[in-house]
């Protein structure tokens, strides 16, 4: 069966502090892999994906096909990064995205 | 990009009520996406609704209680029939581009009391 796993449902740092946002993934084929953020108040939006290979507002994931994983990862957190992160494989163009449960990040100033 | 308005943002209903959802899109696409998020829970699928044929529905979720229309390629809603306290969710609709980026609508916040 298709699944994501974020395992974390709550995640707090310090201002400044590294963040890791884990997601771990079990799909058939070759998915292509997503985050997406909600910030307070606004509609969820597309972050970054795996195939871009960018970095987006400070923020990277790289896709570990052997431990099907696309942790999502920054060096030194923000206030303004506290949001919902949610993580969703996609099979194909037409394909409806499978989101994670979510991790709530809370940077703490 | 795709810009998605979806209205009413809110509502509140009485049990056994009906409510119409609508999401319109900016561009022409083929599919638009119903998702439903409960409270403190991540967002599920509800249905995909094609233009021109019925929509599918996701394993628990049935048409005769979220009928869906899709008249044209930039408009869909979503019904809400004879709610009830467990129906109160936050409902979005959602498209997906040519990369595969998916747009979301605001959301629609139902209470059913």
């Amino acid at each position: 069966a298709q699944r994501v796993t974020q395992p974390e449902k709550l995640l707090s740092v310090f201002k400044g502090a590294p963040v890791e946002l884990k997601c771990n993934y079990s799909y058939s084929g070759s998915p292509e892999l997503f985050w997406y953020v909600q910030y307070s108040r606004q509609r969820l939006q597309l972050l970054l994906r795996h195939i871009s290979r960018e970095s987006i507002k400070g923020f990277t994931a790289d896709l570990n096909k052997g431990e099907t994983s696309f942790h999502l990862k920054k060096p030194f957190a923000q206030e303004e990064d506290s949001a919902m992160y949610y993580c969703a494989p996609s099979n194909s163009g037409n394909t409806p995205l499978v989101f994670g449960k979510g991790t709530r990040l809370s940077v703490i100033a | 990009s795709a810009v998605i308005s979806q209205k009413p943002s809110r509502d509140i209903c009485q049990r056994g009520t009906s409510l119409t959802i609508q999401c319109q899109v900016d561009s022409q696409v083929t599919m638009m996406f119903w998702y439903r998020q409960q409270p403190g829970q991540s967002l599920t699928l509800i249905a995909t609704a094609n233009q021109g044929s019925e929509a599918t529905y996701e394993s628990g979720f049935v048409i005769d209680k979220f009928p869906i229309s899709r008249p044209n390629l930039t408009f869909s809603t979503l019904t809400v029939s004879n709610m009830s306290p467990e129906d109160s969710s936050i409902y979005l609709c959602s498209v997906l581009n040519m990369n595969t980026e998916a747009f979301f609508g605001q959301g629609t916040r139902l209470t059913v009391v």
